[in-house]
C-alpha cells in the first residue's frame, strides 16, 4: 500500500537561512510525486511537481528513487513562505492523492 | 475564469442528521475528487470521479458517507446520520482527468461540525 510521511508538523526557521520539508514515501510502483501549499486563508494549490522538474518560488524538490524521499528545499526562506505544506503521491494509472499529514513552516522575520 | 466552489462554507448539525455538501468543478474538468481534511489527520481521500466511468468509491470511511456526479459537473457529498468523528473541512477539487502530472485545483471547503 501506499503511504507518504512528514515527519515534522512544525517547523520554524529565520529568514533567510535555507529550509527544508522532508517527505518520505512508500509504494511499489513508479510514483508522481507533488508538494501541494495552503497559505493562510487560501486553497490548496499546486507549489511544484517532479515531473517538471520545476523550481517554483525558490522551491526545488527532487525525486531520489533510492531513498523513497522527495524533500522540498529552498536556500533562503522568507516570510511569506510561510504556509502549510503537504507532501502528495499519485499511483500510476490512478489519479486521486494521497497526501502526507503536512507541515506547518514558520518563517521568522 | 471561476475556480472550484463549494457550499456551504460551513455547516453545524447535530449527531444522527444527515448532511449534504455541495462541490461546482471548474467548466471543462472531467476528473472530481473529495476529500477530507481532519485535524492532525492530513487529508484523506474519499472518493474519485472521472467522466462517465464508474467512480473510485475506495476511500470512503463508511456506508454513511456517499456522494453522486450529476450531468458530469456539480457533485453531492452525502453524510447520513453523522456522527462528532465526521467533523473536519472537506475539501472537493477538479481535473482535467488522467493527466501525467496533472495538476487538480481545489476548492475552499466546508467546515462541517458535528455536535
Amino acid at each position: 500500500a501506499q503511504r507518504v510521511t512528514q515527519p515534522e508538523k512544525l517547523l520554524s526557521v529565520f529568514k533567510g537561512a535555507p529550509v527544508e520539508l522532508k517527505c518520505n514515501y512508500s509504494y511499489s510502483g513508479s510514483p508522481e510525486l507533488f508538494w501541494y501549499v495552503q497559505y493562510s486563508r487560501q486553497r490548496l494549490q499546486l507549489l511544484l511537481r517532479h515531473i517538471s522538474r520545476e523550481s517554483i518560488k525558490g522551491f526545488t524538490a527532487d525525486l531520489n528513487k533510492g531513498e523513497t524521499s522527495f524533500h522540498l528545499k529552498k536556500p533562503f526562506a522568507q516570510e511569506e513562505d510561510s504556509a502549510m505544506y503537504y507532501c502528495a503521491l499519485k499511483q500510476t494509472g490512478a489519479n486521486n492523492l494521497f497526501f502526507g499529514t503536512g507541515t506547518r513552516l514558520t518563517v521568522i522575520p | 475564469g471561476a475556480g472550484v466552489s463549494q457550499s456551504p462554507s460551513n455547516k453545524v448539525t447535530e449527531k444522527g442528521k444527515d448532511v449534504e455538501l455541495r462541490c461546482d468543478p471548474i467548466s471543462g474538468h472531467t476528473a472530481l475528487y473529495w476529500y477530507r481534511q481532519s485535524l492532525g489527520q492530513g487529508l484523506e481521500f474519499l472518493i474519485y470521479f472521472q467522466g462517465n466511468s464508474a467512480p473510485d468509491k475506495s476511500g470512503l470511511p463508511s456506508d454513511r458517507f456517499s456522494a453522486e456526479r450529476t450531468g458530469g459537473s456539480v457533485s453531492t457529498l452525502t453524510i447520513q446520520r453523522t456522527q462528532q468523528e465526521d467533523s473536519a473541512v472537506y475539501l472537493c477539487a477538479s481535473s482535467f482527468g488522467l493527466a501525467v502530472g496533472g495538476e487538480q485545483f481545489f476548492g475552499p471547503g466546508t467546515r462541517l461540525t458535528v455536535l
